[in-house]
């Protein structure tokens, strides 16, 4: 079975300075998609980035960044610029290729400081 | 509608009660997904709908815990003789279709405390 890690329960940064996530895996599959999901105090889980195993690339969406490390099973989440709004509650989580449920992490609380 | 809504947002239960929790998709969304998610976890997977079929409900805790979705919008999560462990965030999510190509549309989740 897959399973997601997020080994920091907690993490802090000061506005408009850069803070990294992390996140690692267990899969025997070779066809993937990994996400990072945003989830603010009304609860709504919003998907900040997503990315296919297949692509090299890492994916970015403005202020928000991976670190993809297929070899080592590694998802990070970089934001930049860090802002109050981002403070939330961020889930990694792991979908199978051919398979549509989701498996989350347990979640890393940030805390983002005026 | 614009987005999942789901009703009511807080319900708090007797120990043994019913319990029923509603979940109206995007319009037009065939795929229709129930996670809990309790204190201080992520979510995990309760079951899944590809319209009216609920072709997967092998995440459901108990027997006591029954899904559908009749007319494959609107889908309705009931939980018989709730207990305590039953205290969760219930999160609904709908998707246009199946493929990993197309992603999930969470809603704002409802928030059951037994007591």
């Amino acid at each position: 079975a897959q399973t997601v890690t997020q080994s920091q329960p907690e993490m802090s940064v000061q506005e408009a300075e850069t803070v990294t996530l992390s996140c690692t895996y267990d899969t025997s599959e070779s066809d993937y998609y990994l996400f990072w999901y945003k989830q603010p105090p009304s609860r709504q889980m919003i998907l900040v980035i997503r990315q296919e195993a297949y692509k090299q690339q890492n994916a970015t969406e403005n202020r928000f960044s991976v670190n993809f490390q297929k070899a080592a099973k590694s998802f990070s989440l970089k934001i930049s610029d860090s802002q109050l709004g981002d403070a939330a509650m961020y889930f990694c989580a792991y979908r199978g290729g051919s398979n549509y449920k989701l498996t989350f992490g347990k979640g890393t609380l940030l805390t983002v400081n005026p | 509608g614009a987005g999942v809504s789901q009703s009511p947002r807080y319900k708090v239960a007797k120990r043994g009660q019913d319990v029923a929790l509603r979940c109206d998709p995007i319009s037009g969304h065939v795929s229709l997904f129930w996670y809990q998610q309790a204190l201080g976890q992520g979510p995990e997977f309760l079951t899944y709908f590809q319209n009216e079929a609920q072709l997967d409900k092998s995440g459901l805790p108990s027997d006591r815990f029954f899904a559908e979705r009749p007319e494959g919008s609107v889908s309705t999560l009931k939980i018989q003789r709730t207990q305590q462990e039953d205290s969760a965030v219930y999160l609904c999510a709908s998707s246009l279709f199946q493929g990993p190509s197309y992603g999930y549309t969470f809603g704002s989740g409802t928030r059951l405390t037994v007591v």
